[in-house]
């Protein structure tokens, strides 16, 4: 599995952009880069993923460094609903299935 | 809501016993994974089946099996049941087997404590 480093824990500011960042300096060419959060125990939501390309969507941006070795997950404007672990994950694909490999993730605290 | 669907939501059974946990995936979606997460462990893989066939396999205990129906709903079986077993399971899904651009979605999951 290509490992991702992630720092255990980070504070933001309600209303400031939340930079999350992860390193995945043994990533194959073609695996991509999953984010998912969990909000105490409930299930893991999809949050972006990307290969090469930063990707923004709806809810986050997604910067991959041009070598792939790592990646910010950029929240834009964090609110006191976005508190979760934040995971990085990096999609290991075998030869008959996949999985995501989860880690410990970052905690994200929004603050007031 | 993630449009996969677990029952039940919430269990509790004594040592020794029998369960089965119940996942229906997304509509459209062929892939069916199960995770464990207990407090000590975090999120771990347990099992993946794809159309009705088992495609990879992770931390799953022999105690524990799973299948994939025709209708691509899946269920887990938890057997002989040890107070470690106590968890939360998620199951998720995804279109395809293989592909690492396609997203997998996780339902809310099952809350099993074993006494």
């Amino acid at each position: 599995d290509a490992k991702t480093t992630q720092p255990p824990s980070m504070d933001c500011a309600e209303g400031r952009a939340a930079n999350l960042p992860c390193n995945h300096s043994t990533i194959s060419g073609n695996e991509y880069v999953y984010w998912y959060r969990q909000i105490h125990s409930q299930g893991p939501q999809y949050i972006i993923h990307g290969l090469k390309n930063n990707e923004t969507n709806e809810m986050a941006s997604l910067i991959i460094t041009e070598d792939r070795k790592s990646s910010t997950l950029i929240l834009p404007h964090a609110t006191l609903r976005d508190t979760a672990v934040y995971y990085c994950i990096v999609r290991v694909e075998e030869t008959s299935g996949s999985r995501l490999t989860f880690g410990e993730g970052t905690q994200l605290t929004v603050n007031p | 809501d993630s449009g996969v669907t677990q029952t039940p939501k919430h269990l509790i059974t004594a040592t020794g016993q029998r369960v089965t946990l119940r996942c229906s995936p997304r509509s459209g979606d062929l892939s069916v994974y199960w995770y464990q997460q207990s407090l000590d462990q975090g999120l771990q893989f347990l099992i993946q089946y794809y159309n009705g066939e088992e495609r990879a396999k992770g931390n799953i205990l022999e105690r524990f099996s799973a299948q994939q129906f025709p209708d691509l709903h899946s269920e887990l079986n938890l057997s002989s049941l040890e107070l470690g077993d106590s968890a939360l399971y998620f199951c998720a899904s995804s279109v395809e087997v293989s592909c690492s651009g396609n997203t997998i979605y996780f339902g809310e999951g099952s809350w099993l404590t074993v006494v």
